[in-house]
């Protein structure tokens, strides 16, 4: 089967550091993609990992360890604008398809001046 | 920039109605993808569609369909809707690993 599981909401001061995490399990992983959603509007996509380590694009970071079945989202340098649901999706091939995402239920983050 | 265009941003449905939530991409992408999204649920694939008249359901097909005529457009179809189908329903598209979602289409059935 498949699972993905995230916290359902963490806060953080502005200015500050915060890590979003991320486990799952699924047959057919292909990559990991974290995006980020505002409210009332579209997810936009943040990071996508497929091997091992860690992938660094300006303040945010993503990590991957495909044997634990684990990821972080990593923010740097918070900002009231990061305040959003951050949903962390796996790409399952499995089924012979050309490859599906499975979204966590994403985890809110609020950031407080 | 691929553009994901929803054809409506808010809906007022009736119980039992037939609704048609439209959804047109304008990058030639394969895949295409309706989710629906809830609180405490997150995103949960209805159908997705990768080739023209080619459907495959997701986790959650009962009580929708989808139509796939032109490689552009998806639509999703409640057959007959009902109060447990209000939710925010969201298109995709992709043409390999990263998806290009739609603004979404918050329906409401009453």
């Amino acid at each position: 089967g498949q699972n993905i599981d995230q916290p359902t909401e963490m806060t953080a001061t502005e200015g500050a550091i915060v890590q979003i995490n991320c486990t799952y399990q699924t047959s057919g992983f292909n990559g990991l993609f974290w995006y980020q959603q505002h409210a009332g509007e579209a997810p936009t996509f943040l990071s996508y990992n497929v091997l091992d380590g860690l992938e660094e694009k300006g303040r945010f970071s993503s990590f991957l360890s495909r044997s634990k079945g684990y990821s972080y989202l990593l923010l740097k340098e918070l900002q009231m604008k990061d305040s959003a649901s951050y949903l962390c999706a796996v790409r399952d091939v499995s089924s012979g398809n050309t490859g599906k995402l499975i979204f966590g239920q994403g985890t809110t983050l609020q950031v407080k001046p | 920039d691929v553009k994901v265009t929803q054809s409506s941003r808010y809906l007022v449905k009736r119980t039992g109605e037939k609704v048609f939530l439209e959804c047109v991409q304008d990058m030639d992408h394969e895949n295409m993808f309706w989710y629906r999204q809830d609180p405490g649920l997150g995103l949960r694939l209805i159908y997705f569609s990768y080739d023209v008249k080619m459907k495959e359901k997701g986790d959650i097909p009962e009580g929708y369909s989808v139509s796939r005529e032109k490689k552009e457009r998806f639509s999703l179809i409640l057959e007959s809707a009902s109060t447990n189908q209000t939710s925010m329903y969201l298109c995709a598209s992709s043409l390999g690993a990263g998806y290009t979602f739609g603004s979404g289409t918050r329906l409401t059935v009453v």
